[in-house]
């Protein structure tokens, strides 16, 4: 069975630090991909970063990256600078292409709380 | 519009009484999947659709919920004889298609359901 693990319910970091939130994952698919989406207080979820299974490189989307570690099953989220506008609730969640159609397994979530 | 739209945003009901939720998808979207969040928790997949048809359906809680799919658009999700558990942030998304790989999903604000 497909498993996220996000094992930090709260984190916070000081205004324009760096701040990494941590995702480890369990599938026996060979072919998968890791999402992280932002929460925002207002309810809806923004699409931040992906990282395909097969990717060598990892992902970048701006102040946002993603240390792909695919020994481990880890996929943690980095966000460099962090700004005040980032505090919100982050979700880990994967996707798995092998049952021939996409469906996202989440984590629990981590609530990020940027400090001034 | 040009996102997912979902209504009513909030709902109101009695413990027994059925309700129908709604979800309009982006345009040209083949594939839609619905969600639940409850309080503080991650999101719990429902049921996902390609086309009109829902491959799979193992998500759903129990057989008070259905949910259908008409035009290969509008979708709705229906429970019957609501119970207080099903207080939830129920969310709609929508991708271009539903299989292969990489395949973000685009997510409505939700529908905010309190069962009294």
């Amino acid at each position: 069975a497909q498993k996220i693990t996000q094992t930090q319910p709260g984190m916070f970091v000081q205004e324009k630090e760096a701040v990494t939130l941590d995702c480890t994952y369990d599938t026996s698919d060979p072919s998968y991909g890791l999402f992280w989406y932002k929460q925002p207080s207002s309810g809806e979820m923004i699409f931040l970063i992906y990282q395909g299974s097969y990717d060598q490189q990892n992902a970048t989307e701006g102040r946002y990256s993603l240390n792909f570690q695919k020994a481990r099953k880890s996929a943690n989220l980095v966000i460099s600078a962090s700004q005040l506008g980032d505090s919100a609730m982050y979700f880990c969640a994967m996707s798995s292409f092998s049952g021939g159609y996409n469906k996202l397994i989440f984590g629990a979530g981590t609530r990020l709380a940027v400090h001034p | 519009g040009a996102g997912v739209s979902q209504s009513p945003s909030n709902k109101v009901t009695e413990k027994g009484k059925d309700v129908e939720l709604r979800c309009d998808p982006i345009s040209g979207h083949t594939a839609l999947y619905w969600y639940r969040q409850s309080l503080g928790q991650g999101l719990e997949f429902l049921i996902y659709f390609q086309g009109n048809s829902a491959p799979d359906k193992s998500g759903l809680p129990s057989d008070r919920f259905s949910a259908e799919r008409t035009g290969g658009s509008v979708s709705t999700l229906t429970i019957q004889r609501t119970q207080q558990e099903d207080s939830a942030v129920y969310l709609c998304a929508s991708s271009p298609h539903g299989q292969g790989s990489y395949n973000e999903q685009f997510f409505g604000p939700g529908t905010r359901l309190t069962v009294l």
